[in-house]
């Protein structure tokens, strides 16, 4: 299994321009999440998934679009990118919500200037 | 969901027990303690649960004390590559939980 993974590693974006930050898990997990993590700071929830085709919001939602139309794929769409979305984007997955660990991915380190 | 102090940082050296704090004074009765850690760049990574019993696996122990307001993450044989941030968490198992990460503790192991 590869487990959780994501694509880009890293990207730069100019403020305005959009993007979409994809998040692929091969363990057949039913939730996944979205976090942010700005320098020095732990990670901040943005949108999360119970299961395909129903999504919610976390801590930080604005400025962030989520679908999931798989159970694989949770992929993350930044429009209108502002310098304060500058942060790592880590995906992760469970099975469920209660099981004691979430699978974290590489992370994306996205840079808007 | 009941928030959680760590210190900032510790230092350890390599070989030694690292013993890491956590204060959780606010912990309500079905609400678990998880760590996770996350090395430089990466994603976390879950390292161990308990809810008032300690618990050990491959890779720590965990000691919650009797009133459950406080635990211990030890690292038993402290190596290089466990320099990372610990983060202690506190969260239900019912229903949608979050993982509400705070700064955690920055662990130096040195040769």
């Amino acid at each position: 299994n590869a487990g959780v993974t994501q694509t880009p590693k890293f990207r730069i974006l100019k403020i305005g321009q959009s993007m979409t930050l994809q998040c692929t898990q091969d363990m057949n997990h039913n939730y996944m999440y979205w976090y942010r993590q700005d320098p020095g700071m732990g990670l901040k929830l943005i949108y999360y998934s119970v299961g395909a085709g129903i999504t919610d919001k976390g801590e930080v939602p604005n400025g962030y679009n989520v679908s999931r139309s798989t159970t694989e794929d949770f992929p993350l769409r930044l429009e209108l990118a502002a310098p304060s979305q500058t942060s790592v984007y880590f995906c992760a997955s469970s099975p469920t919500s209660g099981y004691n660990e979430q699978f974290f991915g590489p992370g994306t380190r996205l840079t808007v200037l | 969901d009941a928030k959680t102090t760590q210190p900032p940082s510790m230092d350890c050296a390599e070989g030694r027990a690292a013993n890491l704090p956590c204060n959780h004074s606010t912990i309500s009765g079905n609400e678990y303690v998880y760590w996770y850690r996350q090395i430089h760049s990466q994603g976390p990574q879950y390292i161990i649960h308990g809810l008032k019993n300690n618990e050990t696996n491959e890779m720590a122990s965990l000691i919650i004390t009797e009133d459950r307001k406080s635990s211990t993450l030890i690292l038993p044989h402290a190596t290089l590559r466990d320099t990372a941030v610990y983060y202690c968490i506190v969260r239900g198992n019912t229903g949608f939980q979050k993982l509400v990460f705070g700064t955690g503790t920055r662990l130096l192991v040195s040769p």
